[in-house]
């Protein structure tokens, strides 16, 4: 059982939708992160929160929109998205963005496909 | 320059086998080493860390030279159930502090 929870596990959507993919963590910690992996390249970062205040956002496409209520849930909504956007979708957790030692956990990632 | 480089292999290996990969970081800041194992359309899990004495974790031994920036992970007697990509993360203290490897690919063969 893991301690990140990610749904949905799979999503299609067209170019016109919107959509939302959430991320729960059971761990306690404090950090949380959405990374992107596609076909053969490796993980990309999106988003960095810690404490529920975004300290991290490395250029992406307006197109995608993270929500952080609280430390134990993440949200990356979705809209107007491009095919290319396809790819695996991994929610992490980490202690905290900032710390020594910082060991991240991932869950079981929600794979999107863009039609 | 990469913050943090591997080579993406493929390795391929009879089992029974021992293999062996290094991955090189750019900062010499960094703090924190760990292997993640990932299989096939599946997250990436953590392995083992990795500490500057070194550290085996049965047929896993992890090793850290600070001097040389690079950190490697080796297997021995590899089984088929091995066959995964391994990639090294390395930490570091401010925002977006971990640095993922592209990851190596390997493939125990039969």
């Amino acid at each position: 059982e893991t301690g990140v929870t990610q749904t949905p596990r799979h999503l299609v959507m067209g170019m016109t939708n919107k959509k939302s993919l959430k991320c729960e963590q059971h761990l306690g910690h404090n950090a949380m992160y959405w990374y992107k992996q596609s076909a053969k390249k490796p993980l990309e970062l999106m988003f960095v929160y810690s404490l529920e205040e975004r300290v991290e956002n490395n250029s992406v496409p307006s197109r995608f929109s993270p929500e952080c209520p609280n430390s134990s849930h993440l949200f990356l909504h979705l809209h107007t998205l491009q095919p290319e956007d396809s790819a695996l979708y991994l929610c992490a957790s980490s202690p905290g963005a900032k710390r020594a030692g910082n060991t991240i956990y991932f869950g079981e990632g929600s794979w999107l496909t863009v039609v | 320059r990469k913050e943090v480089e591997q080579d993406p292999g493929p390795f391929n290996v009879p089992e029974g086998a021992t293999v062996a990969f290094n991955c090189t970081y750019s900062n010499s800041a960094s703090q924190s080493f760990f292997w993640y194992r990932q299989d096939c359309r599946k997250e990436p899990k953590l392995l083992m860390s990795v500490y500057s004495s070194g550290n085996e974790d049965g047929r896993f031994t992890a090793q850290l030279n600070r001097a040389s920036q690079y950190i490697s992970l080796l297997i021995r007697d590899s089984k088929l159930s091995d066959s995964a990509t391994y990639l090294c993360v390395v930490v570091r203290t401010g925002a977006n502090n971990l640095f993922f490897g592209t990851g190596t690919r390997l493939t125990v063969i039969p």
